[in-house]
């Protein structure tokens, strides 16, 4: 079974700051790799997703992620972040194919101030 | 076109109780899973469903369970409820077989508080 790790339980930053969240993950095979946004009062929502080709991924809101399969990496960045960045975010892992399940990691909570 | 609708938004259960939670997908959206999503664990899968079958479960008690009607609809039923149940319950839909290319659609989840 796949795992996931998000090392950073908490990050706090000041506006225009850059951001970079790590997330890591084990498996062996090929994989699809997602981001969700929780923004506070809100539900989930997709940032952005890795299936194939392009290892780099653009989203929404002006972050992108990284795929790096020799680190089993796909680190969420983002050049200057907005206090309306505020919010929780989780990875996501799947193994290819309609019937594994997503593996979530415990998410990263960032808190950006003004 | 409208989310992924869940209902109720907030239950207060009192231990031992049954509860019922309800998911109305993204209309064409096949595939219903649910996630128990507590501060300590993150997001633990429950179960998925699609086409009225269950394709996978998770590591939870039979205590939960869960359907999918035939409009997609689907329900889970927590009973004998246990202080360890209070948590956001999620329901996300995904488009077609595949979910691990479309990824999911969550609703805004049901927050149970058993007392």
């Amino acid at each position: 079974a796949q795992s996931v790790s998000q090392h950073n339980h908490h990050v706090i930053l000041s506006e225009a700051a850059s951001l970079e969240l790590g997330c890591n993950y084990s498996y062996g095979g090929t994989v699809n790799l997602f981001w969700y946004v929780q923004y506070p009062g809100q539900h989930l929502q997709l940032l952005l997703k890795y299936f194939s080709g392009d290892p780099l991924v653009k989203g929404i809101k002006g972050f992108e992620a990284e795929f790096i399969k020799s680190k089993f990496s796909f680190n969420l960045r983002k050049p200057s972040v907005q206090w309306s960045d505020t919010a929780e975010y989780f990875c996501a892992v799947s193994p290819s194919g309609g019937s594994y399940i997503p593996t979530f990691g415990r998410g990263t909570s960032l808190i950006v101030h003004p | 076109k409208a989310g992924v609708t869940q209902t109720p938004r907030y239950l207060i259960k009192t231990r031992g109780q049954q509860v019922t939670l309800s998911c109305s997908p993204i209309s064409g959206h096949r595939s219903v899973s649910w996630y128990q999503q507590t501060p300590g664990q993150g997001l633990q899968f429950l179960f998925e469903y699609f086409s009225e079958t269950q394709r996978n479960k998770g590591n939870f008690p039979g205590r939960f369970s869960g359907r999918q009607f035939s409009n997609s609809r689907s329900e889970m039923n927590v009973s004998t409820l246990e202080l360890g149940d209070s948590a956001l319950y999620l329901c996300a839909s995904s488009l077609g077989a595949d979910r691990s290319i479309y990824g999911y659609t969550f609703g805004s989840g049901t927050r149970l508080t058993v007392v």
